[in-house]
């Protein structure tokens, strides 16, 4: 119940091309949906995030989309560029806690190609 | 911007002895937590820490764990007696109240353990 399943493990896409990255939830408790970008040897930095009473956000070519009733939710990275390339993990916040801790999905490593 | 600083960013050390990994957190937040990742997995809840004292910790978070903000600026993890799988990134994030949104994390520090 407090995973966070992601999706695909790993990425190539072609510069101008879309990249999509999946994740999906158990635990209904979740209540904040953030996606860092991590790039090798530095810490989880925060892209985007969304709550679930929104199903779309979208942030210059960045966009989650979110499905409550699946739970599932989704990055979408239009145009994307090799300065992309990274490692992306959706995550999920256990407000149930009362501590807001994040639980992270496994991570998509994706390789942007020129 | 303000941001979380670690120190150090490197820590080689030999099995079974005590590692002392220091952050300051960002100047007015008030939780405070540390994450691990280990090398190519996903980033993992360790323990939260508000008004001085753990609010929640992980499996991980053993008794050879523990954490001290020994002053207003440090948060401190040790790490008593180490273990081969000990060996990981440790990641301090840091987020104003319990409220708000977004953890901030710093650059990690890369413990070794030989």
């Amino acid at each position: 119940q407090q995973q966070v399943k992601q999706s695909p493990q790993s990425l190539i896409v072609q510069k101008g091309g879309i990249s999509i990255i999946n994740c999906a939830y158990e635990n209904t408790a979740f209540d904040y949906f953030p996606w860092y970008q991590q790039f090798p040897g530095k810490g989880p930095a925060l892209l985007i995030a969304i709550r679930p009473d929104v199903s779309e956000k979208k942030e210059g070519r960045f966009t989650i989309s979110f499905n409550k009733s699946a739970k599932q939710f989704s990055l979408h990275i239009m145009d994307s560029q090799p300065g992309d390339s990274a490692t992306y993990f959706c995550a999920a916040r256990d407000y149930g806690g009362a501590t807001n801790k994040l639980i992270f999905g496994t991570g998509t490593l994706l390789a942007v190609q020129p | 911007e303000p941001e979380v600083t670690q120190t150090p960013s490197h820590q080689v050390t030999q099995m079974g002895q005590e590692v002392i990994l220091r952050c300051v957190p960002i100047s007015n937040h008030l939780y405070f937590y540390w994450y691990r990742q280990i090398l190519g997995q996903k980033v993992e809840f360790l323990v939260s820490f508000y008004n001085n004292e753990i609010s929640e910790k992980s499996e991980i978070f053993d008794d050879q764990f523990s954490v001290e903000r020994p002053d207003g600026s440090n948060f401190t993890l040790k790490i008593r007696s180490t273990k081969l799988e000990d060996s990981a990134m440790y990641f301090c994030a840091s987020t104003g109240t319990v409220y708000t949104d977004t953890q901030y994390f710093g650059p990690g520090t890369r413990l070794t353990v030989l």
